[in-house]
């Protein structure tokens, strides 16, 4: 499709319980990105793939986050013993192949998944 | 560490004013920045960016402007409309091996009046 879509708009989740976000990228694009964003403020990269290869993990948390992109599935982004702060929207975004040009680098974001946990 | 930041966290004007929006970034070795704007429970949607070897691009109804030299980042919205109304971002990239790694600004409130 055109647009990054993400499930589950909403998740509700106790504190220490597990939660799975999922991500189906734009058709043809090859990286995919994971970003936090708390209280509707800054954004904080999380991780990206190339194709289902990690690109770039280094704002993961490595202790309770983990993520997958494998072929034929939508990308996933898992928080094992969810705490407070995972608290935040999730967004994904896509993006074609590395260009030059002005505009082809573009990230589209979707719409987010906001995690509470209570 | 690098970061982006905005100067004004909200600005208000008026239905037909020119709006700008400026931002601070830290990081020289920046080569590519964007701005996104944000509406309430959406994602970032991309406006427009521009390349470090730019000092101006134009869009339409929107221009942002690079200053090098002092690391700033301008965006400028002509006749703004109250759907323009949202948060806008600006984001830079140093590309290569951190590509798609955007750090974001803290975001500017624009409110349009009627």
């Amino acid at each position: 499709g055109e647009e990054v879509a993400q499930t589950p708009k909403h998740l509700v989740r106790g504190e220490g319980q597990k939660a799975k976000l999922y991500c189906a990228p734009i058709k043809g694009h090859s990286y995919v990105f994971w970003y936090q964003q708390v209280l509707k403020n800054e954004f904080k990269f999380l991780i990206s793939f190339q194709n289902e290869n990690v690109f770039d993990e280094t704002g993961m948390p490595k202790e309770r986050f983990s993520a997958k992109c494998l072929p034929n599935s939508p990308c996933s982004l898992e928080i094992q013993a969810t705490k407070l702060e995972d608290s935040a929207v999730y967004f994904c975004a896509s993006s074609p192949r590395p260009s030059g040009r002005s505009g082809a680098n573009v990230l589209t974001f979707g719409a987010g998944s906001r995690l509470t946990v209570l | 560490g690098e970061s982006v930041g905005l100067h004004l966290p909200t600005l208000s004007v008026q239905e037909g004013d020119n709006s700008i929006i400026n931002c601070a970034y830290s990081n020289s070795a920046s080569d590519y920045f964007i701005w996104y704007k944000q509406e309430s429970g959406k994602g970032p949607q991309f406006i427009i960016d521009i390349r470090s070897n730019m000092d101006k691009r134009q869009g339409q109804r929107v221009t942002v402007l690079l200053n090098k030299t002092v690391k700033h980042l301008s965006l400028q919205i002509a006749a703004t409309q109250p759907g323009d109304s949202a948060v806008y971002f600006c984001a830079e990239n140093a590309g290569g091996t951190s590509y798609g790694k955007l750090t974001f600004g803290q975001g500017t409130i624009l409110t349009v009046h009627p």
